[in-house]
């Protein structure tokens, strides 16, 4: 079964709004998470390291001011797209650290803003 | 983390062996390799790792050159669900990152009847 869930699985917005997306890890903590963003036909690009209890880190040319991150619980991170626009269209996707140094990923978010 | 360069794409007949190579020529001495792969519209699955031994698991074969600047993800049988696109990604094996993974273009794999 899953270990990471994200929810919801496909939100669609107007321009303007503001979306919350959740990661959770399912019976286990993940002190840090990662947020990638893929584009159509594209491969995953990582945004930003979520971490426990203190500030995202955000890649180069991610506006942190843009795209908030809480990780507020060792269970749970979220990304919030603030004032959505088309172009921040995309399908986002979220993965959690496991003890054996690979990744869990959670079966993405598709985004659509109108 | 050391580059990666995989071709675009590959077709393999279902039940074949799926050969998928991988070049890092710039791989460190303590740089794993690892593959995922990622279904249409699903996130990206763990399928493999190693070092510089050879590797298997249930899903595949993880075949490292000696010189470790190449390797081979091999599914022995592939069937129409392996149709995927396939990430070989190099990269310090825990470290401060906390494990982030930079991903190429990847090889898309389509497994035809």
């Amino acid at each position: 079964g899953a270990v990471v869930s994200q929810h919801p699985s496909r939100v669609i917005c107007k321009s303007g709004t503001s979306v919350k997306i959740e990661c959770r890890s399912l019976d286990f903590q993940a002190t840090t998470m990662f947020w990638y963003r893929q584009f159509p036909k594209q491969s995953l690009m990582l945004m930003a390291t979520s971490n426990e209890g203190s500030k995202a880190t955000y890649e180069q040319g991610v506006e942190k001011d843009k795209f908030l991150i809480n990780h507020a619980s060792l269970t749970l991170s979220t990304l919030t797209v603030t004032s959505a626009h088309p172009e921040d269209s995309s399908f986002y996707i979220c993965s959690a650290p496991n003890p054996t140094d690979t990744q869990y990923f959670g079966p993405g978010t598709r985004l659509t803003v109108l | 983390d050391a580059k990666t360069t995989q071709p675009p794409s590959m077709d393999c007949a279902e039940g074949r062996a799926a050969n998928l190579p991988c070049n890092h020529s710039t791989i460190s001495g303590n740089e794993y390799v690892y593959w995922y792969r990622q279904i249409h519209s699903q996130g990206p699955q763990y399928i493999i790792h190693g070092l510089k031994n050879n590797e298997t698991n249930e899903m595949a074969s993880l075949i490292i050159t000696e010189d470790r600047k190449s390797s081979t993800l091999i599914l022995p049988h592939a069937t129409l669900r392996d149709t995927a696109v396939y990430y070989c990604i190099v990269r310090v094996a825990g470290g401060n990152q906390g494990g982030k993974l930079i991903f190429g273009q990847g090889t898309e794999l389509s497994v035809k009847p």
